[in-house]
């Protein structure tokens, strides 16, 4: 199983929808991530959380709202979708190593959604 | 603010040949840099990390990448591409002597020819 599991995997929807992203994570991690990616652009960061009650707004917010469930959930909401949200999603996690120091984000497999 | 340059979008080599992907970085402190690979439909594998220790750093699938402060550079290496390192190649930079936070750069598509 992944240790990092988003839901859906793709979707397809309506402008003015609203749209909710799972991220659902095994690997005990206390900071998990939002990002986009467009092509060309690299991956935007849209929120991050350091713990449950820890939310930060990333580089590219407006738009995005988010929602840390429990310290293994963190969920992306769209609350009334527009074309240029199409892109591929991408939930990422982190913690810290056994000798103490962060470790490299780990990333699930994405989200591909389409707005018309 | 930190901010990363990937010099070519795309880049092909064919099998056997050195491959070369570029990456600059500007950051105030000094920084961590990553490597990642994405291959298609799949999300981020990470490559290799620099976090201030050895200034060449040894990643997986035989890469390497060399940190030069002097040149605010982390280019990524390999000495023989092979077919299965087609992908799509991200360096990233964060400057909060963590991972908390990575600025990405925008991905070199890289195409290995037979």
């Amino acid at each position: 199983d992944a240790d990092v599991t988003q839901t859906p995997r793709n979707r397809i929807t309506k402008t003015g929808k609203r749209i909710m992203l799972e991220c659902s994570q095994t690997k005990g991690h206390d900071r998990m991530y939002w990002y986009r990616q467009d092509p060309g652009l690299g991956l935007r960061l849209i929120y991050y959380s350091f713990d449950v009650k820890d939310i930060n707004k990333g580089e590219i917010s407006d738009g995005y709202s988010v929602s840390r469930q429990a310290q293994a959930k963190f969920s992306l909401s769209l609350e009334s979708a527009i074309p240029n949200q199409t892109a591929l999603y991408f939930c990422a996690t982190s913690g810290f190593g056994r000798t103490g120091g962060d470790q490299p984000q780990h990333f699930g497999d994405g989200t591909r959604l389409s707005i018309l | 603010a930190q901010s990363v340059t990937q010099l070519g979008s795309h880049v092909s080599v064919s099998e056997g040949a050195l491959v070369l992907l570029r990456c600059n970085y500007s950051s105030s402190v000094p920084p961590y840099l990553f490597w990642y690979v994405q291959y298609p439909n799949q999300g981020l594998q990470l490559l290799l990390k620099y976090t201030s220790a050895a200034t060449l750093v040894k990643g997986i699938n035989g890469f390497e990448a060399e940190f030069k402060k002097s040149e605010t550079s982390f280019h990524l290496t390999k000495p023989s591409a092979h077919m299965s390192d087609a992908a799509e190649y991200f360096c990233a930079v964060s400057d909060t002597g963590s991972a908390r936070q990575l600025t990405f750069g925008s991905g070199t598509q890289l195409t290995v020819l037979p």
